[in-house]
């Protein structure tokens, strides 16, 4: 069975920093490409960022391109989210994705974790 | 790409034929995925390349259409359906785009 377990969440101030981690179980971690997607309180689903199965490529969206870094360690079967600099605007429950069938990059999401909470306030 | 989803809302009974609509505001072939989420939960994965059920969905959930235009149904609507619904481009992958979802509630 597929499990995904999303950790690190919490409440940080503005400007702070915040590692999101991802534990994976269930299928062969190192074969498929990962994403993390969030959804604020009440609002729609939105794609924060994504890494191929090796590691090697990352991809993030415009709104926290230079603020967040996404990486996985396939020893250890973990998906990462770093995160500086954050903003109100980054609070949102933050789920840790796999992708259907790709090994390069997410197309479609067939797993996702429970996720975990981030909450930006002073 | 922007994916705009209508209704924002519906209300519906169990029995019901239910159509979703998402438009994409360009061409994006069949690279539309669909999914369902109730309540405090993550997503469910329903319908990946604008039609191909996932394993394990009813047979009442089809999607259908191509290039910017497209459906999600359900045939008969069962309790267990009233959740809100997503639509989801991969034109663009790696840089995934959501509609804004369609909420189905109980008539």
């Amino acid at each position: 069975e597929v499990q995904l377990l999303e950790s690190g969440g919490g409440l940080v101030q503005p400007g702070g920093s915040l590692r999101l981690s991802c534990a994976a179980s269930g299928f062969t971690f190192r074969s498929y490409a990962m994403s993390w997607v969030r959804q604020a309180t009440g609002k729609g689903l939105e794609w924060v960022s994504g890494i191929s199965a090796g590691g090697g490529s990352t991809y993030y969206a415009d709104s926290v391109k230079g603020r967040f870094t996404i990486s996985r360690d396939n020893s250890k079967n973990t998906l990462y989210l770093q995160m500086n600099s954050l903003r109100a605007d980054d609070t949102a429950v933050y789920y840790c994705a796999k992708d259907f069938s790709s090994a390069e990059t997410t197309s479609e999401v067939d797993y996702w974790g429970r996720g975990t909470l981030v909450t930006v306030s002073s | 790409i922007q994916m705009t989803q209508s209704p924002s809302s519906l209300s519906a009974s169990v029995g019901d034929r239910v159509t979703i609509t998402c438009r994409a505001s360009q061409s994006i072939s069949t690279y539309l995925n669909w999914y369902q989420q109730k309540p405090g939960k993550a997503p469910k994965f329903l319908i990946y390349a604008a039609s191909s059920l996932q394993s394990g969905v009813p047979s009442r959930f089809s999607g259908s259409g191509s290039g910017t235009d497209f459906t999600l149904t359900i045939s008969s609507l069962q309790p267990e359906d009233f959740a809100t619904y997503y639509c989801q481009q991969s034109y663009s992958s790696p840089v995934l785009t959501f509609g804004g979802g369609t909420k189905v509630e109980i008539k």
